[in-house]
């Protein structure tokens, strides 16, 4: 079925660091992507989505490309502060008639001062 | 608005014990979903609802149930609880069909003793 698949393990960086985390897709079709972000102690908030093959989203310095050819959405931002700090999901959507969405399994970033 | 909320915040239950978790939202949105969220698991999908009166299962239903007599409300219920429902559960709700952004409730920390 449809997935998504993060690299694993946290990202630890410095401030105004590059930040790429990746996130590739098994898919029929091409269905939307989603990166959603969760804030210490709080729920997740979506980050930026991309509808179709092609599609560039972009969000809070935060951009992520939906390339079919490599079948990836991998999320970057180019210069990260410690606010960024955070949990990033990559999730897909399995089904346009009542939203579901699969989630990866999360990395957690640290921005260190 | 107050978005999606969840009660309680956090909970301790024992082994057999039953309680409902609560989530409601003020958006008028059509469709809402319970996740459990695990240590290196992401995200899951219990139960959904594409709107009052209608429910359905998600990729992991087994030990909750759900109902949705109004469309604000969207209770989740443990049965009774087993250890192995110790997690971090959120309720998310969005407005109809397609890639629409779903707005996460801040969770409820649930530990089954």
């Amino acid at each position: 079925g449809n997935s998504v698949t993060q690299m694993e393990g946290p990202v630890t960086l410095s401030e105004e660091a590059f930040l790429t985390i990746n996130c590739t897709y098994t898919a029929t079709g091409y269905p939307s992507l989603f990166w959603y972000v969760q804030y210490p102690g709080e729920g997740l908030q979506l980050l930026l989505k991309a509808t179709k093959a092609d599609d560039k989203g972009s969000n809070k310095g935060f951009e992520a490309t939906y390339r079919k050819e490599t079948t990836s959405f991998h999320l970057e931002k180019g210069s990260v502060q410690v606010s960024d700090s955070a949990v990033y999901f990559c999730a897909l959507i399995l089904s346009y008639g009542n939203n579901r969405l699969a989630f990866g399994k999360g990395n957690q970033v640290v921005v260190i001062p | 608005n107050a978005g999606v909320t969840q009660t309680p915040k956090f909970q301790v239950l024992k082994t057999g014990q039953s309680m409902t978790l609560q989530c409601a939202q003020d958006m008028n949105h059509e469709y809402m979903s319970w996740y459990r969220q695990d240590p290196g698991m992401g995200l899951r999908l219990i139960h959904y609802s594409v709107g009052a009166g209608i429910t359905d299962q998600g990729e992991v239903p087994n030990g909750y149930n759900v109902s949705r007599s109004t469309t604000e409300d969207f209770p989740l219920r443990l049965l009774s609880a087993a250890p192995s429902q110790t997690s971090v559960y959120f309720c998310a709700s969005s407005t109809g069909q397609g890639a629409y952004e779903q707005y996460f409730g801040p969770g409820t920390r649930l530990t089954v003793t």
